[in-house]
């Protein structure tokens, strides 16, 4: 079981859009619509912020979407604000029937 | 409101036993399935083991399978993990997480609430 692949930091300045991805697998991002997207401030407990690909829980600023094409999801933050600085997490159902996070993505806002 | 509260971390010796409890409230806890997350100092998240509403569905990461049993008890709505043969690479915080909405180890859809973690240190 290897972890799904991020790139470990992307950077962006107030207002401005990010985009960070998340390649996975056949068998796990591109075959199953279970994608999740996780935000971490430190010392904190991860934040869910996108479920099935796509969906926000309420709560959660519009400004961040998600999306999937084959293997890859790929999570976007617009009208990047100082408090989105913090690690992001991908994560995925499998066909093993487990799930699997990112190796994790931390955003600094300059 | 929901809470989920984990108890049971503490320093062990590698080939060590450790029991994790995590207190559930504020939910129907027999309607979802509930996971543990893991993360190592400084490190990543790692998922380590689901379990479905009814124990009758088990999942466990490649790591830990043979050692760690997921178990509840919907009565007491409480979740556990029992780590036997302990090793110096699971020393981690330990969360307790429900998902959002499945009630099985067969369907994904987020982690909607997080405890706190409970910290585990396997030292010798």
């Amino acid at each position: 079981q290897s972890a799904l692949t991020q790139p470990a930091s992307v950077s962006g300045s107030p207002g401005q859009s990010i985009t960070i991805s998340c390649t996975g697998t056949s068998s796990d991002v591109g075959a199953y619509n279970y994608v999740s997207w996780y935000q971490q401030h430190p010392g904190k407990a991860p934040k869910l912020m996108i479920y099935d690909v796509s969906n926000r829980p309420s709560g959660v600023s519009n400004r961040f979407s998600g999306s999937k094409s084959g293997n890859t999801a790929s999570l976007t933050i617009s009208g990047l604000q100082a408090e989105d600085e913090a690690e992001y997490y991908c994560s995925s159902y499998t066909s093993s029937v487990s799930l699997m996070f990112g190796g994790g993505t931390k955003l600094t806002v300059l | 409101e929901v809470q989920l509260v984990e108890s049971g971390g503490g320093l062990v010796q590698p080939g060590m036993s450790l029991r994790l409890s995590c207190a559930a409230s504020g939910f129907t806890f027999d309607d979802y399935a509930m996971h543990w997350v893991r993360q190592a100092p400084g490190k990543g998240l790692e998922w380590v083991s689901g379990l479905s509403w009814n124990s009758g569905g088990t999942a466990y990461a490649d790591s830990v399978k043979g050692r760690f049993t997921i178990s509840r008890d919907n009565a007491k709505n409480s979740l556990y993990l029992q780590m036997n043969s302990l090793r110096v690479e699971d020393t981690a915080l330990y969360y307790c997480v429900k998902d959002g909405e499945c009630s099985r180890t067969n369907c994904y859809k987020g982690f909607d609430y997080w405890g706190q973690g409970t910290l585990v240190t396997v030292s010798a």
